[in-house]
């Protein structure tokens, strides 16, 4: 079956334009995660989508940074005015929610340069 | 604040031989403790995890180790092939009313020579 699909797998962007980010988590999981993973650095937790609960923003480093999941399925992560900070590979994953919900299905990735 | 770190940034070992990935971890209220493994532009893929009222598991050539006396956490595998060369991170997840939060360490990256 399809994994965590995410697009583009690659942008670069000027420094104060928007960038949206998309994943298309796997048909049935209702947890869907982002993390950010800079060069050579740990994944560092972005935001938590469970079902129709409220999404656990806590790791959302600014207001310039938002994410929506429509339907409980495909998500879009949103950075408004880049700055070149947020160069970074942005990852999704998702998981069923319940047992073995620690197994999280990461996507490859989207490799975001801010110029 | 809580935070899951690695002791050795890289590890480089000889094809056939055991290798042996380290991690410390400050959260002792984790429930559960997992090893990923990320290959070049991919995402981490999960290959093992561990209850926290457990103190080893053995998966396919690969071993894990809790000890929460020391909040030490390490992975074991063996016979490392040139196949498992590769960025190894340790997490720890913790299941709260309103869902789930792993938090990952910096990563090991394991050199397999030939």
């Amino acid at each position: 079956g399809a994994g965590v699909s995410q697009s583009p797998s690659n942008k670069v962007t000027e420094k104060g334009k928007d960038v949206e980010l998309r994943c298309d988590p796997i048909s049935g999981h209702t947890a869907l995660y982002w993390y950010r993973q800079s060069l050579g650095q740990g994944l560092e937790f972005l935001i938590y989508f469970q079902g129709n609960s409220a999404p656990d923003k806590s790791g959302l480093p600014s207001d310039r940074f938002s994410a929506e999941r429509t339907g409980g399925s495909v998500s879009t992560l949103t950075i408004q005015r880049t700055q070149q900070e947020d160069s970074a590979v942005y990852l999704c994953a998702s998981s069923f929610f319940g047992t073995r919900s620690e197994k999280l299905f990461f996507g490859s990735g989207t490799q975001l340069s801010v110029l | 604040g809580e935070s899951v770190g690695l002791h050795l940034p890289t590890l480089s070992v000889q094809e056939g031989d055991n290798s042996i990935i380290n991690c410390a971890y400050s959260n002792s209220a984790s429930d559960y403790f997992i090893w990923y493994k990320q290959e070049s532009g991919k995402g981490p893929q999960f290959i093992i995890d561990i209850r926290s009222n457990m103190d080893k598991r053995q998966g396919q050539r690969v071993t894990v180790l809790l000890n929460k006396t020391v909040k030490h956490l390490s992975l074991q595998i063996a016979a490392t092939q040139p196949g498992d060369s590769a960025v190894y991170f340790c997490a720890e997840n913790r299941v709260t009313g309103g869902g789930n939060k792993l938090t990952f360490g910096t990563g090991t990256q394991l050199k397999v020579e030939l």
